[in-house]
């Protein structure tokens, strides 16, 4: 069976500082992967997605960046925190036109 | 573009009470239609969806009918528990080769016993 893996589950950071969060899915191959954040106020907001390596596609300006170094590895980073980065991070996968599964999630907040 | 639009919560009923959740959506072209439900402290799970007019998708109780006439997609329970307690999220996606999520902005369901 499928499973996606997202961490770490919280993290305090200053701001300024450098960002990096990962997620991997096992137990399934070619996998479309997403990274959703979920903002006070704001609702959930599709950040990126990517439908193959080193595909990535933004939907939204920020200051943040993604990328796919392999095929069911999905990372979230940013050279410098702001405090309206602070947020919780899904990652998610699903195959074509499928439903999308979550990951558990990452609660970052920026000092 | 896209819209989900659901209803304001927080929604609180007593156990064994019926659930209505409405959910509305504008979109650009004939899309799949879902319901996600979020523990506490935890990512998305999904609920149900359907993914063409009249369908109906159901889970654990809950059900929602792909409504085109109206746009809609609203979630029902006959008989809720204190462990329905959640957030519950409709979303649509417009299959294009991948699914990205348009999210409505969730209604807190609290169930008291």
């Amino acid at each position: 069976s499928q499973t996606i893996h997202q961490w770490p589950a919280t993290l305090v950071q200053p701001v300024g500082s450098p960002l990096s969060l990962e997620c991997t899915v096992e137990g399934t191959s070619n996998p479309n992967l997403y990274w959703y954040r979920q903002a006070a106020g704001r609702g959930l907001q599709l950040l990126f997605y990517s439908v193959g390596i080193g595909q990535i596609s933004s939907e939204v300006p920020q200051n943040l960046s993604a990328s796919r170094p392999q095929d069911r590895q999905f990372i979230l980073s940013s050279k410098k925190l702001l405090l309206s980065d602070s947020g919780f991070y899904l990652c998610a996968w699903s195959v074509g036109t499928g439903s999308s599964f979550f990951g558990q999630g990452t609660r970052l907040t920026v000092v | 573009g896209n819209s989900v639009t659901q209803m304001e919560g927080p929604v609180t009923l007593s156990e064994e009470a019926f659930l209505t959740i409405n959910c509305t959506y504008t979109a650009t072209g004939y899309p799949s239609l879902f319901w996600y439900v979020q523990y506490p402290g935890e990512g998305l799970q999904l609920l149900l969806k359907a993914t063409k007019a009249d369908d109906k998708g159901s889970n654990k109780g809950f059900e929602a009918t792909y409504r085109k006439e109206t746009t809609s997609f609203h979630l029902e329970k006959g008989s809720v528990q204190v462990s329905d307690s959640a957030v519950y999220f409709c979303a649509l996606s417009l299959n294009s080769g991948y699914s990205t999520l348009t999210f409505g902005k969730g209604t807190m369901l609290l169930v008291s016993p």
